[in-house]
């Protein structure tokens, strides 16, 4: 079973539409992120998230909103899309305790807006 | 704030050589410190962390890497690449005390020929 898993692994869309990429992770992990990679392979943390509750927001465009249902899964929408938001957008998982900051990451959705 | 530098950003060697990874990093707090890698199409896998202890960590494949707090550094090495090691590789930060946020450098890309 993957570990993180995220859904669509490919994305194509056309500039002001609206899309979601959904991610779940089997790990009984409290900590849930997404980061996104841009074409210089870049990794930028956008969002955390723990226990369902936001702790991390950084200087992202109000048009992302990331959702919560539960522990184990954090999707993220997308607002009129732009051609600047074309990368690669992670999602990962950690748990607070133990291996604090270790990571585990999903395989990536690659997102082409044109 | 945190920020990694990765002074390389391409580094191509001989199969069976040795090899290192440059990584600087820059902090006002105690820091952790990850090595990443990211075979191609693939999301990120831990390949070692220092978090406290022995200055020299090892870990997966071969890999080590040695924590300078003098000289803020944290190079990975390896005496001995194979073809398979072919990869982007990641340097991160992350506060000890606070959220759990990686801050990444910018990569490098480790190209093995035979």
């Amino acid at each position: 079973d993957t570990a993180v898993s995220q859904t669509p692994k490919y994305l194509v869309t056309q500039m002001g539409n609206d899309k979601s990429i959904k991610c779940e992770q089997n790990l009984g992990h409290d900590t849930m992120y997404w980061y996104k990679q841009d074409s210089k392979k870049f990794l930028k943390i956008m969002f955390s998230y723990n226990n369902k509750e936001l702790i991390i927001n950084e200087t992202v465009p109000n048009r992302f909103s990331p959702k919560s249902p539960d522990k184990a899964h954090l999707n993220l929408h997308i607002n009129s899309l732009e051609l600047g938001d074309s990368a690669v957008y992670f999602c990962a998982s950690s748990q607070t305790q133990g291996a604090r900051v270790k990571l585990f990451f999903g395989s990536g959705t690659q997102l082409s807006v044109l | 704030a945190q920020s990694v530098t990765q002074l390389d950003s391409q580094v191509p060697v001989f199969e069976e050589a040795p090899v290192e990874l440059r990584c600087n990093y820059s902090s006002s707090v105690s820091v952790y410190l990850f090595w990443y890698v990211q075979y191609p199409n693939q999301g990120l896998q831990l390949l070692l962390k220092y978090l406290s202890g022995s200055t020299l960590v090892k870990g997966i494949n071969g890999f080590e890497a040695e924590f300078n707090k003098s000289q803020t550094s944290f190079h990975l090495r390896k005496p001995s690449v194979h073809i398979s090691d072919t990869a982007e590789y990641f340097c991160a930060v992350s506060e000890i005390q606070g959220a759990q946020k990686l801050v990444f450098g910018q990569g490098t890309r480790l190209t093995i020929n035979p």
